[in-house]
């Protein structure tokens, strides 16, 4: 079955370094977006992809970035991580029809110390 | 640009009992409405949807969420609620960009 896969899972790191957190899908989805889920926010759009060599920055895109070398892989890297920054992040993707849901990843829990 | 709101942060219910999720938006452009749900530790997964067509969609699960154009809702509902329903509930609104509310908290109590 098709999936998407995001690792690690869970992740501790200290302020100021460079954190990249996988995701990776099978659906053969041209659309891959990158949330953060907070209390009281809900899920929020950091970055997102409409294809190959296609990022577009979300509402919450201040200190994330993304690349797109290839249709499977959205890779989001925090520069230089604050302790704002600690969340849990979720990737997914779409075929990008409105009858296309967004797949959802189980979550990265990223904590900034 | 679109938005949505889901005013109750949480929602307690005894079970067998039923239960309505508000949920209202805005949307400038053709609305596409969903309703997502996530399970503890898990990511969120597609509910029901509307697109176009019949204002009243359902689940697989019993829940089903009318879409209201003059008022701007979409409110979700069950008339009878089990355990297992425990969950977040998101209301989202959109496509290829789509924008989500807080969610709800959907406690079902024994």
């Amino acid at each position: 079955d098709a999936e998407i896969t995001q690792s690690p899972r869970h992740k501790i790191t200290e302020t100021g370094r460079q954190v990249t957190l996988a995701c990776h899908q099978t659906w053969n989805h041209n659309n891959m977006f990158w949330y953060r889920q907070d209390l009281g926010h809900g899920l929020r759009l950091i970055h997102y992809s409409y294809g190959v060599q296609d990022t577009n920055k979300g509402e919450v895109s201040d200190g994330y970035s993304v690349s797109r070398s290839n249709t499977e892989d959205l890779p989001l890297t925090l520069e230089s991580a604050a302790s704002s920054q600690t969340s849990v992040y979720f990737c997914a993707s779409s075929a990008g029809q409105p009858n296309s849901p967004l797949h959802f990843g189980n979550g990265t829990r990223l904590t900034v110390t | 640009a679109q938005s949505v709101t889901q005013l109750d942060s949480q929602v307690p219910v005894f079970e067998e009992a039923p239960v309505e999720l508000r949920c209202n938006y805005s949307s400038s452009v053709s609305v596409y409405l969903f309703w997502y749900v996530q399970y503890p530790n898990q990511g969120l997964q597609l509910l029901l949807k509307y697109l176009s067509g019949s204002t009243l969609v359902e689940s697989i699960n019993g829940f089903e969420a009318e879409f209201n154009k003059s008022q701007t809702s979409f409110h979700l509902r069950k008339p009878s609620v089990h355990i297992s329903d425990t969950a977040e509930y998101f209301c989202a609104v959109g496509y290829q960009k789509v924008t989500f509310g807080t969610g709800t908290k959907l406690q079902v109590i024994p």
